[in-house]
């Protein structure tokens, strides 16, 4: 399997203020049809997991345009480009390049 | 807007079947896939398998001998069996609707409705 390693796992941020998370696989997440296999999730409090980023840089429909998805190869990164309250929660990359899709263990962040 | 409901008992005793269903409201359950993801308490994602419309399945190899998922168009429903549970099967399960976002060739899915979950105790 696909390991996917996130760092921080915690995350204190401010708000206003920016955030990254970064996010990393044991093996490439390109395809070889030149796409990467990479998606980003947020979980808040008590709710489901919902999408953010898929294909490692395109936002999901809704999603507001302070997320943005970029990276290669193995490293891939989720920028907040200035952090809300309502942002809190855990955020989880997911490879989707191989059977079976796995996740990183999630990033918590906090305000 | 499509919306998915997870159902089934929340305890099952161990070496038993767990069973659960996810109800699709205000969508159909034809030509998508349909995923299982679970959350033991405290951790992160698992994820269990998916089933497509036709009926095919691909599931997790670490779980691959104890599950069976299965989908019901009639009642625009789908299943998940796992058989001989231990405690270690303790979780929120959830439910997922795959979009399929097309590419020059081909699709990629993600994962874009989600259930609330349900969660499931294995114990005596």
């Amino acid at each position: 399997d696909i390991v996917m390693t996130q760092s921080p796992l915690s995350l204190p941020v401010t708000p206003g203020e920016p955030a990254s998370i970064s996010c990393r696989s044991s093996q490439s997440l390109l395809h070889s049809n030149g796409y990467y296999y990479l998606d980003w999730y947020l979980q808040k409090p008590g709710q489901s997991p919902q999408v953010l980023i898929y294909m490692g840089s395109n936002r999901a429909s809704g999603v507001p345009d302070r997320f943005s998805g970029s990276g290669s190869g193995t490293d891939f990164t989720l920028e907040i480009s200035r952090v809300e309250a309502e942002d809190v929660g855990v955020y989880f990359c997911m490879q989707a390049l191989q059977a079976p899709r796995t996740f990183g263990q999630g990033t918590k962040l906090e305000i | 807007q499509v919306q998915l409901q997870e159902s089934g008992p929340g305890l099952v005793k161990p070496s038993e079947t767990l069973s659960l269903t996810c109800i699709i409201s205000s969508g159909s359950i034809s030509n998508n896939y349909w995923s299982w993801v679970r959350q033991p308490p405290g951790k992160g994602l698992e994820y269990i398998g998916h089933v497509r419309y036709s009926g095919n399945s691909d599931y997790n190899p670490s779980l691959k001998s104890r599950v069976t998922m299965s989908l019901d168009s009639s009642k625009n429903h789908f299943s998940l069996r796992l058989s001989s549970v231990t405690a270690a099967d303790t979780a929120v399960y959830f439910c997922a609707r795959f979009y399929a976002y097309q590419l020059p060739r081909g699709y990629y899915y993600y994962m874009d409705v989600w259930g609330k979950g349900t969660s499931v105790s294995v114990s005596s």
